[in-house]
C-alpha cells in the first residue's frame, strides 16, 4: 500500500523569506501527487498536482513542486511567503484507476513570524 | 458552479444516536469520496462512488456506517450508534475525471458527546 510522510510537523518561516515543505511518498509505480492546503475548520483546496511530464509543477497563489523519482519526493516550495499562506498543507498520493482515494500525509503546519 | 456543499456544517451528537450527513457535489462530477479527518491528522479514506455505485469501502468503515448516492447525485453518510470515536471531520470530495484533483467541501465537524 501507498504511503506519505512529511517529516516536518511544524515550521515557522518569517514573512518574506523562502518555504519549503517536504513530502516523500512510498509506491511502486508513478503515482498521483498533490498538495492541498486547509485552514482552520475549513476543507482542503488543491494547490497543485503531478501526473506526469514536466517535474516541476506550477501551481495556484504562487506555489510550486518538484517531483523527484530518485529520492521518491515532491516537496513544495514558495520564494517569498505571505501572513496568509499560514494554514495546515497536505502532500497526497494517489494510485491511479480511479477506485482508490488519496492517501494523505499528516500535514505541516506553517507558522508565518511577521 | 458552487463548490462541494456539506450539510450539517456542525453537529453534537450523544453517544449511541444516528447521525446523517448530506453532501452535494459539484454538478458534472460522477466521482464522490468520503474522508474521516481527526485532530492533527491527514484526511483518512472512507468510500468512493462513482455515479451511484458504491466501488470501494475502506476498511475504516465499520458496520455502523454507511454511504448512498442515491441517483448519482448527492450523496448521505449515516454513522449509527455513534460512539466517542467517532468524533471528528467528515470531508466530502468531487472528480470529474482519474486523478483530476478532487475538489473538497468544507466538512461537517461531529462531536459525540
Amino acid at each position: 500500500a501507498q504511503s506519505v510522510t512529511q517529516p516536518d510537523i511544524h515550521i515557522t518561516v518569517s514573512e518574506g523569506a523562502s518555504l519549503e515543505l517536504r513530502c516523500n511518498y512510498s509506491y511502486g509505480a508513478t503515482p498521483y501527487l498533490f498538495w492541498y492546503v486547509q485552514s482552520p475548520g475549513q476543507g482542503l483546496q488543491l494547490l497543485l498536482k503531478y501526473f506526469s511530464g514536466d517535474t516541476l509543477v506550477q501551481g495556484i497563489k504562487g506555489f510550486e513542486a518538484e517531483f523527484k523519482r530518485s529520492q521518491s519526493s515532491f516537496n513544495l516550495r514558495k520564494p517569498s511567503v505571505h501572513w496568509s499562506d499560514a494554514a495546515e498543507y497536505f502532500c497526497a498520493v494517489g494510485v491511479g484507476g480511479g477506485a482508490d482515494g488519496l492517501t494523505f500525509g499528516k500535514g505541516t503546519h506553517l507558522i508565518i513570524q511577521p | 458552479d458552487t463548490g462541494v456543499s456539506q450539510n450539517p456544517r456542525h453537529k453534537i451528537t450523544k453517544r449511541g444516536q444516528n447521525v446523517t450527513f448530506r453532501c452535494d457535489p459539484i454538478s458534472e462530477h460522477n466521482r464522490l469520496y468520503w474522508y474521516r479527518q481527526t485532530l492533527g491528522q491527514g484526511p483518512e479514506f472512507l468510500t468512493y462512488f462513482q455515479n451511484e455505485a458504491q466501488l470501494e469501502k475502506s476498511r475504516l468503515l465499520s458496520d455502523r456506517f454507511s454511504a448512498e448516492r442515491p441517483k448519482g447525485s448527492f450523496s448521505t453518510l449515516e454513522i449509527q450508534r455513534t460512539e466517542q470515536g467517532d468524533s471528528a471531520m467528515y470531508l466530502c470530495a468531487s472528480s470529474s475525471t482519474v486523478g483530476n484533483g478532487y475538489t473538497f467541501g468544507s466538512g461537517t465537524r461531529l462531536t459525540v458527546v
